[in-house]
């Protein structure tokens, strides 16, 4: 099975409203990425969160990592329209090498 | 944006044939990787180079190959496309050493008749 599960794996809501995407894991990591797919196209990297880190944030995004849980959220803050998109945790384990989660697809209605 | 570049951005070709998914990226990055994505569905690493003259298979079983002779580019080669090839092929490269992030290019949507 793989090594990141994301949940839940399809989010709709409503322009302004906050989203919250969790990421599980089964392995030690050395550090979890978020990214971001929009349809039909590659992926741009969010959000890196280091395995002795407990929150970050970015501008409206906030991840969290529980170690102890193997587990991720996500929070995007204020959503818009824009942020259409898939979203994707990865863990690196090492070598640099990421293993990706299904994704959460994230549909923000104006 | 990312400055790595995939080519073709799509492509739809007949059983049998060869293909070579080309991928450069002018950012100077030792490490490149290519990933098969069905639609929906998440990332599986199939291939990935820590650098000239390196290629390892990924956690994916393909029937592709790849070699890295120039440090920008990476080119993934199927010698006899089928049609269980479908996919999207995603390469990406970053910076060497641990902690660092990937950048994607846009991948090719490959559809094999």
């Amino acid at each position: 099975s793989q090594q990141g599960e994301e949940d839940p794996q399809a989010l709709s809501i409503q322009e302004g409203e906050n989203a919250t995407m969790n990421c599980s894991y089964k392995t030690s990591i050395n550090n979890l990425q978020w990214y971001r797919q929009n349809s039909g196209r590659g992926l741009v990297h969010l959000i890196l969160i280091r395995s002795n880190e407990r929150e970050k944030h970015s501008g409206r995004l906030r991840v969290t990592l529980d170690t102890s849980k193997k587990s991720s959220s996500l929070l995007i803050t204020a959503s818009r329209a824009a942020d259409t998109a898939s979203y994707f945790c990865a863990t690196e384990t090492s070598g640099s090498r990421l293993t990706f989660g299904e994704g959460t697809q994230l549909t923000v209605n104006p | 944006e990312a400055d790595i570049y995939q080519t073709p951005r799509y492509l739809v070709i007949g059983t049998g044939k060869k293909i070579t998914l080309e991928c450069s990226q002018t950012m100077g990055h030792d490490k490149m990787y290519w990933y098969q994505q069905d639609p929906g569905m998440e990332l599986h690493l199939i291939h990935y180079s820590y650098g000239v003259n390196s290629t390892e298979k990924g956690d994916l079983s393909s029937e592709s190959t790849v070699s890295r002779i120039r440090t920008e580019h990476f080119p993934l080669t199927l010698e006899s496309a089928r049609p269980s090839h479908t996919s999207q092929y995603l390469c990406a490269s970053s910076r060497a050493g641990g902690w660092k992030t990937q950048y994607f290019g846009p991948g090719t949507r490959l559809l094999v008749l």
